[in-house]
């Protein structure tokens, strides 16, 4: 099964703060995603990737950064945390072609991010 | 864009019943679908896909997908404790090559 790894688990900053959460797929999927989770809201959409260099709008992107710098590794920044941005962070990874049949999202167990 | 609808917002039922969820999308053209199952603590793993009009049988689960009136449905037959879990329904968005996902459902499966 496709492996997505995420760094760190838990993370806390203060308001104003500067943070980077990683993650790293190693099934040489295309496109990665980053979602976030909060309750009454389901998954949403932040930013997504489909190869190094390239970056795609989400659906609720405002207040973050993304980037693909390898196949394997997508990043998301949040250069000055609001408190409105705790929430659990999911990254994803699928081997898409839309031409084709679509693939299924492989997630990573999450990063937790809480901004006092 | 794609958008998601999904009910009960939370469901129980009694182990060994038959546990019910519900999906409603708004992207017409849309083709592909996804059940996905979150138990607490870990990130969504798929649990089904489903393409085609029709049912689509994996063991004690059954998706039913019908384009025409944009419903998909998941149908857990003899439900145990271990089903018990956020499930998220998703379908992807034609216009953007991205998967949007529903609120969720919790389900409870009680001894």
């Amino acid at each position: 099964e496709a492996a997505v790894t995420q760094s760190p688990r838990n993370k806390v900053t203060v308001t104003g703060g500067n943070v980077t959460l990683s993650c790293r797929q190693t099934n040489s999927h295309n496109y990665m995603y980053w979602y976030r989770q909060d309750t009454g809201h389901g998954l949403r959409l932040i930013h997504y990737s489909y190869g190094a260099g390239n970056l795609q709008i989400g659906d609720v992107p405002d207040g973050y950064k993304a980037t693909r710098t390898t196949q394997e590794d997508f990043f998301l920044l949040l250069e000055l945390a609001s408190p409105s941005q705790t929430s659990l962070y999911f990254c994803a990874s699928s081997d898409q072609d839309w031409g084709g049949s679509a693939e299924t999202l492989y997630f990573g167990s999450g990063t937790r991010l809480t901004v006092l | 864009q794609q958008k998601v609808q999904q009910s009960p917002e939370s469901l129980i039922v009694p182990e060994g019943g038959m546990a019910s969820l519900n999906c409603t999308f708004s992207d017409r053209n849309s083709q592909y679908f996804w059940w996905y199952r979150q138990h607490s603590g870990e990130g969504p793993k798929a649990l089904m896909s489903i393409f085609s009009n029709g049912d689509k049988k994996e063991g004690r689960f059954t998706a039913h997908l019908n384009k025409a009136s944009l419903h998909v449905s998941l149908h857990i037959k003899d439900s145990q404790p271990s089903d018990s879990a956020l499930y998220f329904c998703a379908g992807h968005d034609t216009n953007a090559y991205k998967v949007i996902f529903g609120k969720g459902t919790h389900l409870h499966v009680l001894p």
